[in-house]
């Protein structure tokens, strides 16, 4: 299986829930990347954060980190229909492979 | 340039041509990637290419693949002999430095094997 396995792979919100993803990955890794693709086009960042760093805010995303579970987790609070699209997280492993390592994703629909 | 720039968007070919997939990376960056995405699944690495240092081809699925990186900047994706499974988009990114830092990706280029 991959490094990097989101889930769910699929979540329908109504527009005003949050929506969690969740992201486990299996080597060690000096951060961890979460990334946004619309209509399977390019993706686009969204927030990093390290492996010494637990938890991280940026706008209504909230990540966290447990290295000890290898484990990651997406919050988007007060979804928007405009938050409708799949997720990714990326993994940059702490050896082997210089490149980032994605997961499979998780498509989010938010219904308005 | 302002962002990652791939050609072409979309491109249907036949089985058994050879193809060139084109990208220009953000000015200034050392670090370029090529990756796979196949309808509705996640991205399978090709390769990376990292200043002047050996590229990590380790991705590359066959030796059908092939890619290069000319001056430290522009980089094509060659597929020869293409086949149906080669189906998918082909997403080039670049950073600033190795990874570790932010990736930024182009738009992708649509290939449709028929």
């Amino acid at each position: 299986s991959q490094q990097g396995e989101e889930d769910p792979q699929a979540l329908s919100i109504q527009e005003g829930e949050n929506a969690t993803m969740n992201c486990s990955y299996k080597t060690s890794i000096n951060n961890l990347q979460w990334y946004r693709q619309n209509s399977g086009r390019g993706l686009v960042h969204l927030i990093l954060i390290r492996s010494n760093e637990r938890e991280k805010h940026s706008g209504r995303l909230r990540v966290t980190l447990d290295t000890s579970k290898k484990s990651s987790s997406l919050l988007i609070t007060a979804s928007r229909a405009a938050d409708t699209a799949s997720y990714f997280c990326a993994t940059d492993q702490d050896t082997g492979r210089r490149a980032l390592t994605f997961g499979s994703g998780t498509r989010l629909q938010v219904q308005p | 340039g302002a962002g990652v720039s791939q050609s072409p968007s979309n491109k249907v070919t036949e089985k058994g041509k050879d193809v060139e997939l084109r990208c220009d990376p953000i000015s200034g960056h050392t670090a370029l990637y090529w990756y796979r995405q196949s309808l509705g699944q996640g991205l399978e690495f090709l390769i990376y290419f990292q200043g002047n240092s050996a590229p990590d081809k380790s991705g590359l699925p066959s030796d059908r693949f092939s890619a290069e990186r000319t001056g430290g900047s522009v980089s094509t994706l060659t597929i020869q002999r293409t086949q149906q499974e080669d189906s998918a988009v082909y997403l080039c990114a670049s950073s600033r430095t190795r990874a570790g830092n932010t990736i930024y990706f182009g738009e992708g280029s649509w290939l449709t094997v028929v």
